[in-house]
This record gives structure tokens, C-alpha cells and sequence, in this order.
């Protein structure tokens, strides 16, 4: 049973690479997103989707793009990397809002360092 | 528009005594309620969850939570700690009616102390 899954672990960036981490899931969760932890702020969403072709923007989605060409991945884009995009993010999946209750699913994160 | 309040970045407890996490939300309609806990260098897993029903609910490890509509509320406890519950624990809520977006606390870094 993978769950999410999360790829890489750890990556670090020099200022204005990109790159995309990887999010896959294998419960054919409906709902899927991303979120970003920092010292002292908890878990801040980035960017979600309700299905595949549909996503939408979170509470710090500047800087970062994303797409769902299927419903098991959900991969995150950083465009031009910043210093203050270092963060340890975090993939979570869950069945469509509004079927009952929620609970949410998350991904081992991947720690970003951008130097 | 919903929030979480966690009072208390850090609390530290010896082994044996009660831990007690607070946790007070504001949402203009009946939430959903979760605590989660993260382990050093791991993702989040489920504690615990209120959804409707019994007030008191119970997780995993001996952990509960009571919510509580009148003081807008859903402290974690356990009766007696034990080493391995060091993490930090975020609690967290969700619409209701549309179940959706996850609003974390900034999280509460449990110590237990032998």
C-alpha cells in the first residue's frame, strides 16, 4: 500500500533553477494538494485540485505552477527558484470534498533548500 | 473564513504526567476537526477526527479531543505520556459543507522528559 508518494526527498536549488517535485497517489483520491511547512507557520496550501484538469489556487500559490493530467499525480512546479521557497512540502490526497468527512492523506515531503 | 489557534509553540511534560494541546477554531459554520502528529522527519498522520456525533472523540496512542461548540475548542489530551509521543502535533478544520481546504494551526512541539 503506497498511499502518496513523494519524489525527490531532498533537492537543493540554486536561485532561478526550476523544478517539478513529484506527487503520486495510488487510492484513487479525487483531491489532491499541496502545502509548504515552515518554522512557526504550520502547513500553508500552495495550490489543490478536484480532479483531474481542474486546479485551483491555495493561500501561497506565487511562484509555483501546477496541472493534474491524471488523477493519480499531482506534480508541483517551481518556475524560477527563490531563497524564500526554501520549505520541506508536502503532498496530500483525500476523496472529493463534501463525500462525508475528509481525512487527509500525506506524503513523506520533500525538503527544499534553494541557495 | 476559518482559522486555528494553537496556544503554546512548545510544551513540555514529564513522563507519566498529563499532556494537554489547546486548540480553538473559528468558522461561521459547523466545522470539521482533526488533530494530526508529525514525527521528526516524516509526513502527517491522522490522530484523531470530529466530524459529528459524540463530542469526545478518541484517536490513536490513548489521545482524545472534546469539542466544543460554546468555547469554540478541541483540546488533545492524554492522561499519561510516554516518551514515543514526542512530535509535533497540528490541529486542524475543514468546512463542513464543503469538506475541503485543510487549515492547519502553526503546530505545538511536544517534549517529554524522563
Amino acid at each position: 500500500n503506497a498511499g502518496v508518494t513523494q519524489t525527490p526527498k531532498f533537492q537543493v536549488l540554486k536561485t532561478g533553477q526550476s523544478m517539478t517535485l513529484q506527487c503520486a497517489q495510488d487510492m484513487n483520491h479525487e483531491y489532491m494538494s499541496w502545502y509548504r511547512q515552515d518554522p512557526g507557520m504550520g502547513l500553508r496550501l500552495i495550490h489543490y485540485s478536484v480532479g483531474a484538469g481542474i486546479t485551483d489556487q491555495g493561500e501561497v500559490p506565487n511562484g509555483y505552477n501546477v496541472s493534474r493530467s491524471t488523477t493519480e499525480d499531482f506534480p508541483l512546479r517551481l518556475l524560477s527558484a527563490a531563497p524564500s521557497q526554501t520549505s520541506v512540502y508536502f503532498c496530500a490526497s483525500s476523496v472529493l470534498p463534501g463525500q462525508a468527512y475528509t481525512e487527509a492523506f500525506f506524503g513523506q515531503g520533500t525538503r527544499l533548500t534553494v541557495v | 473564513a476559518q482559522s486555528v489557534t494553537q496556544l503554546g509553540s512548545h510544551v513540555s511534560v514529564s513522563e507519566g504526567a498529563l499532556v494537554l494541546l489547546r486548540c480553538n477554531y473559528s468558522s461561521s459554520v459547523p466545522p470539521y476537526l482533526f488533530w494530526y502528529v508529525q514525527y521528526p522527519n516524516q509526513g502527517l498522520q491522522l490522530l484523531l477526527k470530529y466530524t459529528t456525533g459524540a463530542t469526545l472523540v478518541k484517536g490513536i496512542n490513548g489521545f482524545e479531543a472534546e469539542f466544543k461548540k460554546s468555547e469554540t475548542s478541541f483540546h488533545l489530551t492524554k492522561p499519561s505520556a510516554h516518551m514515543s509521543d514526542a512530535a509535533e502535533y497540528f490541529c486542524a478544520v475543514s468546512d463542513r459543507r464543503r469538506g475541503d481546504k485543510l487549515i492547519f494551526g502553526t503546530g505545538t512541539r511536544l517534549q517529554v522528559f524522563p
